[in-house]
This record gives C-alpha cells, sequence and structure tokens, in this order.
C-alpha cells in the first residue's frame, strides 16, 4: 500500500452509464492529481488540485468531472464516455511544501473498459 | 518546452545481468529535478529518486544507481544484478524546480528480466 487508496480497482461500463472513481490519501499532501494512462501512450495529466482548488484542467472533456470535497479526498466522475476513454486513471497525492522531495505518491489505479 | 526521452521501449534480460535504462531531458530551466519511477504490474507508480539540477553526485541505493550527466542532459537508471522482481515499467520524469511544478513524464522503458 502507497497511502493512497483508489477504487474500484477495476470498472467496466457502458457509454451510457454513470460511475465515479474515488482516491483517499491520508498522508497529509496537500495537491492531488489525476492521470489517465492508455496503452502507448505517455502519461497524461488530468486535473491538479491544490489545497482543494482546481488549478488546471488540460482541456479533458466533459464527461470527465473531477471533485475535490476534502484534501484527502478525490473523485473522478464519469458520465456517456467513449471507448476510447478505456484506460488506467491513476490518483496521485503531493507534499508541495518546500523541504519535501517533491515525489508523486501514486495509487494502483482503476482500469476502466467502456463497452 | 520539457521533454524526456526513454529511447528504449522494452528491455528483456536474464536475471543477474546488468541493465542500464536511459534518460535524456530538454529543459531551458536552469534549476530542475529529475525522477525515477517504477511501475510494477500492479499498477502503482512508486517513486524511486528525486536528483536536483545542481546536484551531479552519482547516487547508489543497494542494486540501483543513478547517473547524472548534465553535460549530456542525460539521468540513467542502472540496475545491478538484476532480479525478476525488477520486471517493471521504468519511468523517467522532468520538472522546474519550485514546488507547484507538474512533471514531464517519459514514456516509460519495460524491463523484463527473465530467470
Amino acid at each position: 500500500e502507497t497511502g493512497v487508496t483508489q477504487t474500484p480497482r477495476h470498472l467496466v461500463m457502458g457509454m451510457t452509464n454513470k460511475k465515479s472513481l474515488k482516491c483517499e490519501q491520508h498522508l497529509g499532501h496537500n495537491a492531488m492529481y489525476w492521470y489517465k494512462q492508455s496503452a502507448k501512450k505517455p502519461l497524461e495529466l488530468m486535473f491538479v488540485y491544490n489545497f482543494k482548488e482546481q488549478t488546471e484542467n488540460n482541456s479533458v472533456p466533459s464527461r470527465f468531472s473531477p471533485e475535490c470535497p476534502n484534501s484527502s479526498h478525490l473523485f473522478l466522475h464519469l458520465h456517456t464516455l467513449q471507448p476510447e476513454d478505456s484506460a488506467l486513471y491513476l490518483c496521485a497525492s503531493r507534499d508541495e511544501a518546500i523541504g519535501s522531495n517533491y515525489g508523486y505518491t501514486f495509487g494502483s489505479g482503476t482500469r476502466l473498459t467502456v463497452v | 518546452a520539457q521533454k524526456v526521452t526513454q529511447a528504449q521501449t522494452e528491455i528483456s534480460v536474464v536475471e543477474k545481468e546488468d541493465v542500464t535504462l536511459d534518460c535524456v531531458y530538454e529543459t531551458r530551466d536552469t534549476t530542475y529535478y529529475l525522477f525515477w519511477y517504477k511501475q510494477p504490474p500492479s499498477g502503482e507508480l512508486v517513486f524511486l529518486i528525486r536528483r536536483n539540477s545542481f546536484d551531479e553526485q552519482n547516487e547508489i541505493s543497494g542494486r540501483y544507481s543513478w547517473n547524472f550527466q548534465k553535460s549530456t542532459s542525460s539521468f540513467n537508471f542502472t540496475i545491478t544484478a538484476s532480479q525478476v522482481v525488477d520486471s517493471a515499467v521504468y519511468f523517467c520524469a522532468l520538472g522546474p524546480s519550485g514546488g507547484s511544478y507538474i512533471p514531464t513524464f517519459g514514456r516509460g522503458t519495460s524491463l523484463i528480466v527473465h530467470p
């Protein structure tokens, strides 16, 4: 266990479904991230939250909707997805305080398949 | 613009062989951080090391060693006496100095260690 927990580990959903991915960290980190990892493509940053405020949205389609209710929890709400959205969705957290090692702590990811 | 190149897509070795994973980067920043992460089959990326650009001392941690050469913009990673458990995808990443940066990841090198 890395300290960042993602649920579910696997998810199969139809294109008309609505589902949510959950990420939780109790490391005291102040920044949380959603990344998408597709086969044969680089890691894609989707969203960044610092102290619960969204600071970055990398042109992500509106069918992906993040939510950060507090500094320990991050959600990714999914609706009307497309088959090309099938990927591993990784959550990460980091302590952005000066003196930290600035490395990410990643969760194990949610393997999403859209059918 | 920042760029990280991991030219080796996949490396296959036999247990106990030494293996070096290459990482070449491009940046206009004068100070920056370099990272290596390991992604085992379980999915999560595991932070291995952070290197400051002003510290060119090589680092060794057990069977792992890192060679930072600022003159060639490279930050190579060597595993000595590889083991089957080293099989994973390894990512090199580059980020500007300061807490709120977003790192640029390479595409990763898949290392397969055969028994």
